[in-house]
């Protein structure tokens, strides 16, 4: 069974640009989520979708922040303009329906200069 | 907010011995998990714990869960260098299904 993608693995921008990643989880997973997880912290919950219908956003920086699951399936993270703080890594999990156990993909380290 | 708290934040021992963190939480949940990071890389699940099991064993871990004090601890025994990474605790509150990850407890097992 093919774990969760995500890409770019690294990406570097600067400040006030815009950056976008991609999350394609594991097939039939119902349940998808991004997380932000700057360097010696747990990871936060950003967006949690069910489906393609938003289960949970309250923790979404939505003034630059943004997110979609089209067709219920992939989803995109989007920063538009990034900030210095926004220097993280951003996981991307998915879970099958009304379990609880999380299969996160390798991640996407943001480097914002 | 954080709602998992690791101790203690780094752990450092020799291989072969056993390892012990502990995670405390603060509302009620309906169940409790472990996840373990490797530097550089995505989170592993390793073992969920409901509300109602006080113990709960998988290889050489074991979990247990006091929900009368809010706390559950993760022992690794006989650890091996390959178990250095972070481990963390992740709970939800009862009745919700976003759940929480704590601050880690980084582990160095020294061959």
């Amino acid at each position: 069974e093919a774990g969760v993608a995500q890409s770019p693995r690294y990406k570097i921008i600067e400040k006030r640009q815009s950056v976008a990643f991609w999350c394609n989880p594991i097939s039939g997973h119902a349940t998808l989520y991004w997380y932000q997880q700057i360097l010696g912290q747990g990871p936060k919950l950003l967006i949690q979708f069910q489906n393609n219908g938003v289960v949970d956003d309250s923790q979404l920086p939505k003034d630059r922040f943004s997110a979609e699951r089209l067709k219920g399936v992939d989803s995109t993270l989007k920063i538009q303009p990034a900030k210095l703080e926004d220097s993280a890594v951003y996981l991307c999990a998915s879970s099958a329906l009304g379990r609880a156990e999380q299969f996160f993909g390798p991640g996407t380290r943001l480097t914002v200069l | 907010s954080q709602q998992g708290e690791e101790d203690p934040q780094a752990l450092s021992i020799q291989e072969g011995e056993n390892a012990t963190m502990n995670c405390s939480y603060k509302t009620s949940i309906n169940n409790l998990q472990w996840y373990r990071q490797n530097s550089g890389r995505g989170l592993v699940h390793l073992i969920l714990i409901r509300s109602n099991e006080r113990e709960k064993h998988s290889g050489r871990l074991r979990v247990t869960l006091d929900t009368s004090k809010k706390s559950s601890s993760l022992l690794i025994t006989a650890s091996r260098a390959a178990d250095t990474a972070s481990y963390f605790c992740a709970t939800a509150t009862s009745g919700t299904y976003k759940y929480i990850f704590g601050t880690g407890t980084r582990l160095k097992v020294l061959a």
